[in-house]
């Protein structure tokens, strides 16, 4: 089953705006992961954030954790064309399991 | 480094028909996984191998679905017989045991009529 749902399901956009995509989860986690997906490709991995970290950043990427709130946050600042493509959070349990539990995804369209 | 590969990308069978997908993953990653990944939705965790044990297996479905990998590499996941409802894209991924992180191959997308 899936672990949690993201918010908002689509998001459209001009190109140099920036784009907030939340995620919300149900259990207790090690860590928490952000993917991209182009369509039609496989998932590409972009940042972690750890359940002992509240913010990160990486590049054009910033992601907040709220571990009170189970939520997190990814923020693409100046967003280009290129980053059109479907965003994933997904989940690390903190038992030995290292399996990712995927939420429903964003669909993020940036118009040139 | 080359990444995970799948084969075939596309397949079209007829229900009840059997279909088999091929993993190669990352050379030196102990862990590999199979994702179910119907349209619109995130990916959903079929079976998980370290090394060529498996380590969950708890949400395939054992009576249509199988998977092994051999000599803890390269991974086949079959369907027999297919449902209608097992149209999606069939993702495989690896991971290094230290890295939490996961590579992703392009997927095979299976279409059941």
């Amino acid at each position: 089953s899936q672990q949690g749902e993201e918010d908002p399901q689509a998001l459209s956009i001009q190109e140099g705006e920036n784009a907030t995509m939340n995620c919300s989860y149900k259990t207790s986690i090690n860590n928490l992961q952000w993917y991209r997906q182009n369509s039609g490709r496989g998932l590409v991995h972009l940042i972690l954030i750890r359940s002992n970290e509240r913010e990160k950043h990486s590049g054009r990427l910033r992601v907040t954790l709220d571990t009170s709130k189970k939520s997190s946050s990814l923020l693409i600042t100046a967003s280009r064309a290129a980053d059109t493509a479907s965003y994933f959070c997904a989940t690390g349990p903190d038992t030995g399991r290292r399996a990712l539990t995927f939420g429903s995804g964003t669909r993020l369209q940036v118009q040139p | 480094e080359a990444g995970v590969a799948q084969s075939p990308r596309y397949k079209i069978i007829e229900k009840r028909q059997s279909v088999a997908f091929w993993c190669n993953p990352i050379s030196g990653h102990a862990t590999l996984y199979w994702y179910q990944q119907i349209l619109g939705q995130g990916p959903k965790l079929l079976i998980q191998f370290q090394n060529n044990g498996v380590v969950d297996d708890s949400q395939l479905p054992k009576d249509r679905f199988s998977a092994e990998r051999l000599k803890g590499v390269d991974s086949t996941l079959k369907i027999q017989p297919a449902k209608l409802e097992d149209s999606a894209v069939y993702l495989c991924a690896s991971s290094l045991a230290v890295h939490p992180w996961q590579f992703f191959g392009p997927g095979t997308r299976l279409t059941v009529l």
